[in-house]
């Protein structure tokens, strides 16, 4: 069965205090891993799609890199308004479905 | 820009009641989407539509119906309204198959009394 976990489900951080948020997967046959931001009472924003193991994409402070098993999006000297929600999914070949994961939660603090 | 947009941000109703949440997007994408999220639930796709009139079932159809009469237009119908659909409602489309993202609109937080 398809899977995507995310971890921390929440994590604090100081401005400009680097990190990286992680999103673990299982999928029969990768077609697309992404990520998205939310910010509180609002849709789902996308940032990223990567589709092969190797793969980066950045844009400003946000970079997302793909292995076989995980992605990673790492923050690099975050801003008070990089504070979100980020949410990770995958499209397998399995089906029309994205799987989504729940998310973690990130409070960058000034 | 892609433009998903949803017919309330706020909607409250009573118990029994009958509800419709209209979507609406303006790139001609053939998939839409309706999800609903809920605080350590994460997204839970409620239904999907590839084609007009054509409609799949998601992982919590229950208590739901939807409706593709336009490409652009996509409707979810609650039936008889119960409190454990308060919820946030989530509309996305997408182009093609899930090589692509998905586009979402701003959500409808929906009270049900």
């Amino acid at each position: 069965e398809d899977q995507v976990t995310q971890s921390p489900e929440a994590l604090r951080l100081q401005e400009g205090e680097s990190s990286s948020l992680n999103c673990s997967y299982t999928v029969s046959g990768l077609r697309g891993l992404f990520w998205y931001r939310q910010d509180p009472g609002k849709g789902p924003e996308f940032l990223f799609t990567l589709y092969s193991a190797g793969e980066e994409k950045e844009k400003e402070r946000l970079k997302a890199t793909l292995t076989k098993k995980e992605s990673f999006l790492h923050i690099t000297a975050p801003k008070p308004e990089d504070s979100a929600t980020y949410l990770c999914a995958v499209g397998g070949t399995g089906g029309f479905k994205t799987i989504f994961g729940a998310g973690t939660r990130l409070f960058v603090k000034a | 820009d892609v433009k998903v947009t949803q017919s309330s941000r706020y909607l409250v109703k009573r118990t029994g009641e009958k509800v419709f949440l209209e979507c609406v997007q303006d790139m001609d994408h053939e998939n839409m989407f309706w999800y609903r999220q809920d605080p350590g639930l994460g997204l839970r796709l409620i239904y999907f539509s590839y084609d007009v009139k054509m409609k799949e079932k998601g992982d919590i159809p229950e208590g739901y119906s939807v409706s593709r009469e336009k490409k652009e237009r996509f409707s979810l119908i609650l039936e008889s309204a119960s409190t454990n659909q308060t919820s946030m409602y989530l509309c996305a489309s997408r182009p093609g198959d899930n090589y692509n993202e998905q586009f979402f609109g701003p959500g409808t937080r929906l009270t049900v009394l």
